[in-house]
């Protein structure tokens, strides 16, 4: 069975301060996708980055980074220097290579204050 | 490109009304998910469509909700009749190959209001 677990269900933190949002998942697919979503306060869900299981990798796009890390089943994100903007809610998922269904975790609700 | 379209993006009803929702994926892209958000349940997978076929509506609530995928631009889901704790934001996503990537791309969802 495949599983996605985002324990943080709230963060808030001061503009600028740095965060991540944990993911842990659980699959028994050898190989598999895994995902981030935004979804902002206007309510759409706008994709960020895939990560296939081959490439463990760290990725960095601006601010945002990720850590994908096997043996400990982990997907984190983490924000540098967090904006009000990235105020949001963030899902983290799971796919299998070449499945159907994607499983989406319950999300973290990110506050960032001014 | 344009991205996932949906339609209504505001729907408000009454109870017992029945209610369409539509959704035109992505050009190019073959398989097609029906999602329902609500604060209490999260994101539910409803259904999903892999080149215009149904593979797995387990996740349908109950028979009032029905989806169709008449050809590969163009998809519904209905429910009749509606009721109250239908209220919610409904979202369309298309995905391309699975080969290829896996990730869906969603539409802006339709909030669905049933009084």
């Amino acid at each position: 069975a495949q599983k996605v677990t985002q324990a943080q269900t709230e963060i808030s933190v001061v503009e600028k301060e740095d965060v991540t949002l944990d993911c842990v998942y659980e699959t028994r697919d050898t190989t598999y996708y895994l995902f981030w979503y935004k979804q902002p306060p206007s309510g759409e869900l706008v994709f960020l980055i895939r990560r296939n299981s081959f490439d463990e990798q760290n990725e960095i796009s601006g601010r945002y980074s990720w850590n994908f890390q096997k043996s400990t089943s982990s997907f984190n994100f983490t924000i540098t220097a967090s904006q009000v903007v990235d105020s949001a809610v963030y899902f983290c998922a799971l796919s299998a290579t070449g499945g159907f269904k994607t499983i989406f975790g319950a999300g973290t609700r990110l506050f960032v204050k001014a | 490109d344009a991205g996932v379209i949906q339609s209504p993006r505001h729907e408000v009803t009454e109870m017992g009304q029945e209610v369409t929702l539509r959704c035109k994926p992505i050009s190019g892209h073959n398989s097609l998910f029906w999602y329902r958000q609500t604060m209490m349940r999260g994101l539910e997978l409803l259904i999903y469509f892999n080149n215009n076929v149904p593979i797995d509506d387990s996740g349908m609530p109950e028979d009032r909700f029905s989806a169709k995928m008449p050809n590969a631009s163009f998809s519904t889901l209905k429910i009749q009749p509606s009721e109250p704790r239908d209220s919610a934001v409904y979202f369309c996503a298309s995905r391309g190959l699975a080969s290829s990537y896996n990730e869906q791309f969603f539409g802006p969802g339709t909030r669905l209001t049933v009084l």
